[in-house]
């Protein structure tokens, strides 16, 4: 099975604070994703990747940007958290698998910024 | 209008009973449609997947899609306590990302 990986469970920083979340995925996926996750609003997209080096923005990418050096690792950053990232980060990578696409996403890093 | 529309919920359904999940969606576009399942605090997993007009059918579940009016919904027969969880449909492009809805909580009540 695919395995994708966040590098934290829980995060607590401090409001102006550069914070990096870590994803990595097993599979040798090219497509992954950020999402937030907040009550009533489901999952937004922040930013997605097709390959190492290439990113493209979702639906709220402002206050964050993204690395995606290696195929493996998709990395979000939040370059002055504020309070209002407080929230569920998901990441998720896809492949095309017998002509369907099929997604896994990490188990999650809930940040609070204080 | 949202790209996804759900009804939040809760929807109260009892023990044994059908619990039925509806979603429409804007984008005439998509191809593929999904609906996840997510756990109170754990993160969404798919259950199942949909490409064509008509049912399918995977255990208890079953998904329906009608393309013409942009409508699919998910039917989970004999409905059990650890069905109660947050569903999430999420029609999908073929090229790109998919958008989610914001979930339907189900609670199964014994």
């Amino acid at each position: 099975d695919v395995k994708v990986t966040q590098s934290s469970r829980y995060l607590v920083k401090r409001t102006g604070e550069k914070v990096f979340l870590e994803c990595v995925q097993d599979m040798d996926h090219e497509n992954m994703f950020w999402y937030r996750q907040d009550p009533g609003l489901g999952l937004r997209l922040i930013y997605f990747s097709y390959d190492v080096k290439m990113k493209e923005k979702g639906d709220i990418p402002e206050g964050y940007s993204v690395s995606r050096e290696k195929k493996e690792r998709f990395s979000l950053i939040l370059e002055s958290a504020s309070t209002n990232q407080t929230s569920m980060y998901l990441c998720a990578s896809r492949v095309l698998q017998g002509g369907r696409w099929g997604y896994t996403f990490g188990s999650g890093t809930r940040l609070t910024v204080v | 209008q949202k790209e996804v529309e759900q009804n939040s919920g809760p929807l109260s359904v009892p023990e044994g009973a059908i619990a039925s999940l509806n979603c429409t969606y804007s984008d005439r576009g998509s191809q593929s449609f999904f609906w996840y399942r997510q756990y109170s605090g754990k993160s969404p997993e798919l259950i199942m997947s949909i490409y064509s007009n008509g049912d399918k059918e995977d255990g208890r579940f079953t998904a329906q899609l009608n393309k013409a009016s942009q409508y699919v919904s998910l039917l989970i027969r004999d409905s059990q306590p650890s069905d109660s969880a947050t569903y999430l449909c999420a029609p999908g492009g073929d090229a790109s990302k998919i958008i989610f809805g914001s979930g339907t909580r189900l609670s199964i009540r014994p």
